[in-house]
């Protein structure tokens, strides 16, 4: 099984939509837990943290269930720069040390 | 702030050369690592570092050295080069702690013919 797993996507949305991306990590002791978006051929840039109580930044909400081992990214509202790649990212074994997952393709279309 | 910075932007090779990606934080960032992105196998760790003088192996070592003599610098070098190093490289930093993400430099794409 892999560390980190992913949709595979592609997610090819309208304007406008709901997106939600979906991640699931083996490492039950993982203690940091993040969303990249990666535009193509550029570097990933972090999008938001996740934390255990679930977080909000604008249209973009992270959830983590920890006893599922399971991430979640939800956009609303998509928009057209919406379109990127999202990494879901978590802490290996050696702290510090991020595992990334494959990524998720996101095209919105006009 | 500059943030990261790598250099070059993209290099040629021919196979057997060798050559140093260059890697500087301006952030006082204990944490640096490398990554290589490859399609379809996403980011993997090649070797990183929690401070000056201190390096440890990734998930793919192989063929590649690191030192860390500062804070800022941590450069990568290919000691001969192979086509299956084509790649493209990033350079990343954070603080250490549970929450610190990541910043990535802007890469560096090589091509090993």
């Amino acid at each position: 099984r892999k560390e980190v797993e992913q949709d595979p996507g592609p997610f090819n949305v309208p304007e406008g939509a709901t997106v939600a991306f979906n991640c699931t990590y083996s490492n039950s002791a993982s203690q940091s837990f993040f969303w990249y978006r990666q535009d193509c051929r550029k570097e990933p840039k972090l999008l938001m943290s996740v934390y255990s109580s679930g977080n909000e930044d604008g249209r973009f909400t992270a959830q983590l269930n920890r006893a599922s081992q399971y991430i979640s990214l939800l956009i609303r509202d998509s928009k057209l720069s919406d379109s990127a790649t999202y990494l879901c990212v978590v802490n290996g074994r050696y702290g510090q040390n991020f595992v990334f997952g494959p990524g998720t393709r996101l095209s919105v279309l006009p | 702030n500059a943030g990261v910075t790598q250099t070059p932007k993209f290099q040629v090779l021919k196979t057997g050369q060798s050559m140093t990606l260059q890697c500087a934080q301006d952030m006082n960032h204990e944490y640096m690592s490398w990554y290589r992105q490859d399609p379809g196998m996403g980011l993997r760790l090649i070797h990183y570092s929690v401070g000056a003088g201190i390096t440890d192996q990734g998930e793919v070592p192989n063929g590649y050295n690191v030192s860390r003599s500062t804070t800022e610098d941590f450069p990568l070098r290919l000691l001969s080069a192979a086509p299956s190093q084509t790649s493209v490289y990033f350079c990343a930093s954070s603080l250490v702690g549970v929450g610190y993400g990541y910043t990535f430099g802007s890469g560096t794409r090589l091509t090993v013919v």
